[in-house]
């Protein structure tokens, strides 16, 4: 089955800085890779998705690049603010067919400081 | 509010005993997943139905089992529970488009303590 790994499990940066997550997938099937923001007492929250068609997106202060390649794909949050400060989580699945479950990275608990 | 509904929010219980956990996905989305997080685990996947059918099954103990009702709601039931059974159990539901699943929406968990 799918295998995510996420590095790093724990990130500091200060308020403003830019701050990277990075995931890598061992099923070269996979199609579809979402982040998702969790904050405590809170469920996990899709913030961006990317599929295997796609290299690069971007949503303001939020972007996803993809190597599919390499099969790792990474999470760049600019100008990072207190409100950034959660868990995040990569995943990967695939698109179609019957398994589509989202296997998901260990998480990383990024902390802005202020 | 997400739109998927999981009840109840805080659960505590005793070893050997049996529970159920509820879920109601958004509106039109008509798969179910079950995920439980716990602190050296995180996000695992437990089971996944779909309009009434079990479409997959991942590492989900044999105490452990679902099902999916024709109003679309689903529970979770966990029987002689243990202690390593304490755990956050999310629900997600996801959107199907011409037979391709996308991004969840996850419920708010239910925390499960097990003493």
């Amino acid at each position: 089955g799918e295998n995510v790994e996420q590095h790093p499990s724990t990130l500091s940066v200060q308020e403003g800085d830019s701050a990277v997550i990075k995931c890598t997938y061992s099923d070269s099937a996979s199609n579809y890779f979402p982040w998702y923001k969790q904050e405590l007492g809170k469920g996990p929250q899709l913030i961006i998705d990317i599929r295997s068609n796609v290299g690069e997106k971007k949503d303001q202060r939020i972007a996803v690049t993809l190597n599919k390649t390499a099969k790792h794909f990474s999470l760049h949050i600019t100008e990072t603010q207190p409100e950034d400060s959660a868990v995040y989580f990569c995943a990967a699945s695939k698109i179609g067919g019957s398994a589509r479950q989202l296997t998901f990275g260990s998480g990383t608990q990024l902390t802005v400081l202020p | 509010d997400s739109g998927v509904t999981q009840t109840p929010k805080h659960l505590i219980t005793a070893t050997g005993q049996r529970v159920t956990l509820r879920c109601s996905p958004r509106s039109g989305d008509l798969s179910v997943y079950w995920y439980q997080q716990s602190l050296d685990q995180g996000l695992q996947f437990l089971i996944h139905y779909y309009n009434g059918e079990e479409r997959a099954k991942g590492n989900i103990l044999e105490r452990f089992s679902a099902q999916q009702f024709p109003d679309l709601h689903s529970e979770l039931n966990l029987s002689s529970l243990e202690l390593g059974d304490s755990a956050l159990y999310f629900c997600a539901s996801s959107v199907e488009v011409d037979g391709r699943g996308y991004g969840y929406t996850f419920g708010s968990g239910t925390r499960l303590t097990v003493v």
